[in-house]
């Protein structure tokens, strides 16, 4: 019974160029989160969906950012032209969908831009 | 606005010591309230959640939590603590559209022997 899978664990970009961060929910869970974890801060909410829905991006900032969770596969974050403040570590999370809800959390894909 | 707030960055506590890491919340509703747990270079792992009921809440490795709505607060606590219980401490809760989790800070946990 996998938990919530992403990958990959350590990505390194140069600046400029697209980061795209996978993440697998746990069997049975069709709601996704994306959280974003900069040094000495926690975690920020970034976006939810559920299978070829946005639901709440409120969290994304406005460019170069996006996010999908397509009707097969796994859900996708993906960062363009990535610059030195975009290093963090990203973590997703799943649940059910159902309150109260539990959020299952992946072991997060560590993104370093040089 | 909704928020969540460890007062606490950095606590030390001796290997067997009891222990107890403070959370305070904002919020207008009942909170669905949780305690995770980070080791270094590791996901979250969930310790124990509040939704309603009983306001002592029984986790896993020997946690438990106090959701005191008068305070509101949601302290961690552990009677005697292990080594193994260092890591960095993360108390949430749920925003009123139940679309995301507000994390505070977070406290490091450092256990002395």
């Amino acid at each position: 019974n996998a938990g919530v899978m992403q990958n990959p664990r350590h990505l390194v970009r140069r600046r400029g160029q697209e980061a795209r961060l996978r993440c697998s929910p746990m069997k049975g869970h069709s709601h996704v989160y994306w959280y974003r974890q900069l040094p000495e801060e926690g975690l920020k909410f970034m976006v939810y969906l559920q299978k070829e829905n946005i639901i709440d991006e409120s969290g994304m900032p406005k460019e170069r950012f996006s996010a999908e969770f397509p009707k097969e596969g796994p859900s996708i974050l993906r960062i363009q032209q990535v610059v030195r403040g975009d290093s963090a570590a990203y973590f997703c999370a799943s649940s059910r969908g159902d309150r109260p809800y539990g959020y299952t959390f992946g072991s997060g894909t560590r993104l370093t831009v040089v | 606005a909704q928020s969540v707030t460890q007062p606490d960055i950095h606590i030390t506590v001796s290997e067997g010591a009891s222990l107890e890491l403070r959370c305070n919340y904002s919020y207008g509703a009942t909170p669905y309230l949780f305690w995770y747990v980070q080791s270094p270079g590791q996901g979250l792992q969930l310790l124990l959640k509040y939704f309603s009921g009983d306001t002592l809440v029984q986790g896993i490795k020997g946690f438990e939590a106090e959701f005191k709505r008068s305070q509101s607060s949601f302290n961690l606590r552990k009677p005697s603590v292990h080594w193994s219980d260092a890591a960095e401490y993360f108390c949430a809760v749920e925003n009123q559209a139940g679309t995301a989790l507000i994390f505070g800070k977070g406290t490091t946990l450092s256990v002395s022997s």
